[in-house]
């Protein structure tokens, strides 16, 4: 079973530059996550789609950030303008709803963003 | 408001030296826990899920507790490949994960 995949790997930009990622999770998992994870923290989240609606988006900075599950499937997660404090790795996550290892939540490799 | 604290941020083992790594949290109504792994450059690995105090759970060296206030890691005689940051998680509202800060394990061969 393939498992979630995210591009691109790594990404530098210039502060106040914008940048996307995108998020294919595990066939038929409904549930789908976006976490920061800045070096030497745990990850926290950003925001989780059920489908394509938005479950929780209570840390994500609205003013920069901001994602996208269009067709319950693929989702992008873009910042526009960023900040050097965005240097981190974003994080997808994805999980099924019901059978066995529901709730379980399954993660990419993550994008490794620098901002100069 | 919910907090995971894991310990120690970093331990340094020889192989075969067994230790636990220690994960206490705060939550109005435990939901459940989890134990993830991850290695430099990869996200993390789902390892265990805990539900409710004395419930303990095993994978080759690893043996994850729970108590009503904290998780331990047990690892017995670990190899240089279990090195890796071992993150502990709770759940949090719609099956949000809250994580601690991880304790990087290095087992020395």
């Amino acid at each position: 079973e393939a498992g979630v995949a995210q591009s691109p790997r790594y990404k530098i930009i210039e502060k106040r530059q914008s940048v996307a990622f995108w998020c294919n999770p595990i066939s038929g998992h409904a549930t789908l996550y976006w976490y920061q994870q800045i070096l030497g923290q745990g990850p926290k989240l950003l925001i989780q789609f059920q489908n394509n609606g938005v479950v929780d988006d209570s840390q994500l900075p609205k003013d920069r950030f901001s994602a996208e599950r269009l067709k319950g499937v693929d989702s992008t997660l873009k910042i526009q303008p960023a900040k050097l404090e965005d240097s981190a790795v974003y994080l997808c996550a994805s999980s099924s709803i019901a059978g066995e290892g529901a709730g379980i939540q399954y993660f990419g490799a993550g994008t490794r963003l620098s901002v100069l | 408001e919910d907090q995971v604290t894991q310990s120690p941020e970093a331990l340094r083992l020889q192989e075969g030296e067994s230790s636990s790594l220690n994960c206490s949290y705060t939550v109005s109504g435990l939901r459940g826990l989890f134990w993830y792994r991850q290695d430099p450059g990869k996200g993390p690995e789902f390892l265990f899920t805990l539900y409710s105090a004395g419930e303990e759970k095993e994978k080759e060296r690893l043996k994850a507790t729970l108590t009503k206030k904290e998780s331990f890691l047990h690892i017995t005689a670990p190899k240089p490949e279990d090195s890796a940051t071992y993150l502990c998680a709770l759940i949090q509202g719609a099956q949000k994960l809250v994580f601690g800060q991880g304790t990087r394990l290095t087992i020395n061969p």
